[in-house]
């Protein structure tokens, strides 16, 4: 089976642009989360998508949504972007039901540079 | 306070000698489970091995072991025989409520480990 892949692997942008990174989860994988992942702050969720809906949301600011398609494909935008912003983003995917584990397998992640 | 703790930023260990990589958790809950991830330098994060919290018995997967101990609401990784590849951060993360629940995990700070040939 195909692993995670994320798209672009790197970006950069300018403060005040906005940016949408993908995520396209392993087959049969229906729940995506997004997590980023900074020197300073470690390793923090963002979100977690399943069939379709927004399952759980981490303590980012408004600028930072997501979604998932009807594929189970995730994107996640970030607005107006900060310095802070500059991060990697990991996307992860899992099984989700009764008796499952629920390990995350995780994409390489999107490094995203903030200038 | 902390939900994960992860004491050690690093360690150093002899190639093919035992190391053991201390993980401290927080919750209220008496559903959860715990997790360790990998992460090389080319940053992509590897499942390493999963505890549930109504797991009797120890998690072991290959060369990993996992030593849990509820009351004590620890969750040490030993790593065998090391390997120069397995040079790398370790991160210890839990899901807190059951598989229901959602997928949000919450991470440690990590520990970085470097095996010396």
């Amino acid at each position: 089976k195909a692993g995670v892949t994320q798209t672009p692997r790197y970006l950069i942008k300018t403060r005040g642009q906005q940016v949408t990174l993908s995520c396209s989860p392993i087959s049969g994988h229906r729940s995506v989360s997004w997590y980023q992942q900074t020197p300073g702050q470690g390793l923090q969720f963002l979100f977690e998508y399943f069939s379709e809906t927004q399952r759980n949301k981490g303590n980012f600011p408004g600028r930072f949504s997501g979604r998932q398609f009807s594929n189970s494909r995730s994107e996640m935008n970030v607005s107006t972007l900060e310095l802070g912003d500059s991060a990697l983003y990991l996307c992860a995917s899992s099984t989700s039901g009764l008796a499952e584990r629920g390990e995350q397998y995780f994409g390489p992640g999107t490094r995203l540079t903030v200038t | 306070a902390q939900k994960i703790t992860q004491t050690q930023p690093g360690m150093f260990v002899q190639e093919k000698e035992a190391v053991t990589l201390d993980c401290t958790y927080d919750t209220s809950d008496q559903s959860y489970g715990l997790f360790w991830y990998k992460q090389p330098s080319s940053g992509e994060m590897i499942f390493l091995i999963y505890q549930g919290s109504y797991d009797e018995q120890n998690a072991t997967e290959g060369r990993y072991s996992l030593n849990f101990q509820k009351a004590r609401k620890s969750a040490n990784l030993v790593i065998s025989a090391s390997q120069l590849g397995d040079s790398a951060m370790y991160f210890c993360a839990m899901r807190e409520g059951s598989w229901a629940a959602g997928n949000k995990l919450t991470f440690g700070g990590g520990t970085r480990v470097l095996v010396k040939p």
